[in-house]
């Protein structure tokens, strides 16, 4: 069955980065693209970007656009994304989803979270 | 950007009721829209795909309809495990905006 493997919860400084991974497995990697979602406590999702696991091209969100940069590795099925310049309001659950269908916007299925806290 | 708008924000009711949940673009989306069911601490599940195609694995209570910019997901008689969030999302276009969501609580 298709799975989505997140990285662990992380806690950083403001202006610093994190870098979250994301381990696909139970279908073929680069067949369908994946999205980036987060969602700050007690609030709604928010879309940050798409990555094509294919050939590494991406869209990202005009809100994040020179903060944020999501690669892959095809080797180990795995995306990554990495948020710079963190500030408190970068505090939520970042979430990995694949795309349901190709070219589809859509999200199937969907990693389990992982949490980003930003704090001094 | 395409912005969604969900209503109501949060409804009260019992199990056995039908529930209705509404979803407006600003622009027109064609069929482009799917609804997410989120319980809390996990993570959002897909019910519904292109406006009114079921998700496998859902049940037959969850249905959803629509199109251009009005789009409705309708649970016709609500389960003890239906309470939770739900959210539309335009799927015509860059970015994929999600509505605010509507929480579904117990009466």
């Amino acid at each position: 069955q298709v799975q989505l493997v997140q990285s662990g919860a992380e806690v950083k400084k403001p202006g610093a980065s994190v870098k979250v991974s994301c381990k696909a497995s139970g279908y073929t990697f680069t067949s369908y693209y994946m999205h980036w979602v987060r969602q700050a406590p007690g609030q709604g999702l928010e879309w940050m970007g798409i990555i094509n696991p294919s050939g590494g091209s991406t869209s990202y969100a005009q809100k994040f656009q020179g903060r944020v940069t999501m690669t892959r590795d095809t080797s180990t099925s795995t995306v990554y994304m990495e948020l710079s310049s963190l500030r408190s309001e970068d505090t939520a659950v970042y979430y990995c989803a694949r795309g349901l269908r190709l070219g589809e916007l859509s999200l199937g299925p969907w990693g389990q979270g992982t949490l980003v806290t930003v704090s001094s | 950007d395409i912005q969604m708008t969900q209503s109501p924000s949060s409804v009260s009711a019992s199990v056995g009721d039908r529930v209705t949940i509404t979803c407006r673009a600003s622009q027109g989306i064609s069929s482009w829209l799917a609804w997410y069911q989120q319980k809390p601490g996990k993570a959002p599940k897909l019910l519904i795909y292109a406006a009114s195609s079921l998700q496998s694995g859902v049940p037959s209570r969850f249905s959803g309809s629509g199109s251009g910019t009005d789009f409705t997901l309708t649970i016709s008689s609500l389960q003890p495990e239906d309470f939770a969030t739900y959210y539309c999302q335009q799927a015509n276009s860059f970015p994929p905006v999600f509505g605010g969501g509507t929480k579904v609580e117990i009466k």
